[in-house]
């Protein structure tokens, strides 16, 4: 049951335009969302997040949009460049209230190929 | 401050052989955890922690187990080796900041069963 879904599991755009990556999810319980980004033998690293009180989150070229009644979220990356080719994944968890109490329910990944 | 620290980065087992997956972290966190990534099916929860002593099955613990003696350490066993478990693993322990909450994730252990 993934209770996190990416349906999309590579997306390719040129560089300078926008990249969109979608993700959804079934769990109405759910009330925190994570976009992380991973590189080749890295670990995932924290992107960018948004709660369910809001609609939208902005940091710099990185923008997550929530909407709770599709169960939707989509990260956009305003210019996409070259450096942001890498799999991203899309996180959810409930009960954020209770700190560090949180598993995270990970997406299956969506790899971002930047065009120069 | 080196986060979460894991070793060994690559490894190949033979199958029915055991080792152990080394995670370490400097930050204090109280929350660690241990997933898997398989290709094209993201990271699955194996084991997680909520501090010393205490440890908890995730979504995919069969095949694993771990301990947790002290905060900064917390390793994952593999007893019996078997091809299915050929994957990356990834440590994490879990923070929480004024603006967002989240994981810090180790670089990872690539293994393979043989």
């Amino acid at each position: 049951d993934q209770q996190v879904k990416q349906n999309s599991p590579s997306l390719s755009v040129q560089e300078g335009r926008i990249s969109i990556l979608n993700c959804d999810y079934t769990n109405s319980m759910f009330d925190y969302f994570l976009w992380y980004k991973k590189y080749p033998a890295e670990g995932p690293t924290f992107l960018i997040s948004i709660s369910s009180i809001k609609d939208k989150n902005e940091d710099g070229r990185f923008t997550v949009f929530l909407n709770k009644s599709a169960k939707h979220l989509s990260l956009h990356i305003v210019p996409s460049q070259p450096g942001d080719s890498a799999v991203y994944f899309c996180a959810a968890t409930s009960d954020i209230s209770n700190f560090g109490n949180e598993k995270l329910t990970f997406g299956t990944g969506t790899r971002l190929t930047i065009i120069p | 401050n080196a986060g979460v620290t894991q070793t060994p980065k690559f490894r190949i087992l033979k199958i029915g052989q055991s080792m152990t997956l080394q995670c370490t972290q400097d930050m204090n966190h109280n929350y660690m955890y241990w997933y898997r990534q398989d290709p094209g099916m993201g990271l699955k929860l194996i084991y997680y922690s909520v501090g010393a002593g205490i440890t908890d099955k995730g979504e995919v613990p069969n095949g694993y187990n771990v301990s947790r003696s002290t905060t900064e350490d917390f390793p994952l066993r593999l007893e019996l080796a078997a091809p299915s478990q050929t994957s990356v693993y990834f440590c994490a322990s879990s923070y929480s900041t004024s603006s967002h909450y989240g994981y810090t994730f180790g670089s990872g252990t690539r293994l393979t069963v043989v």
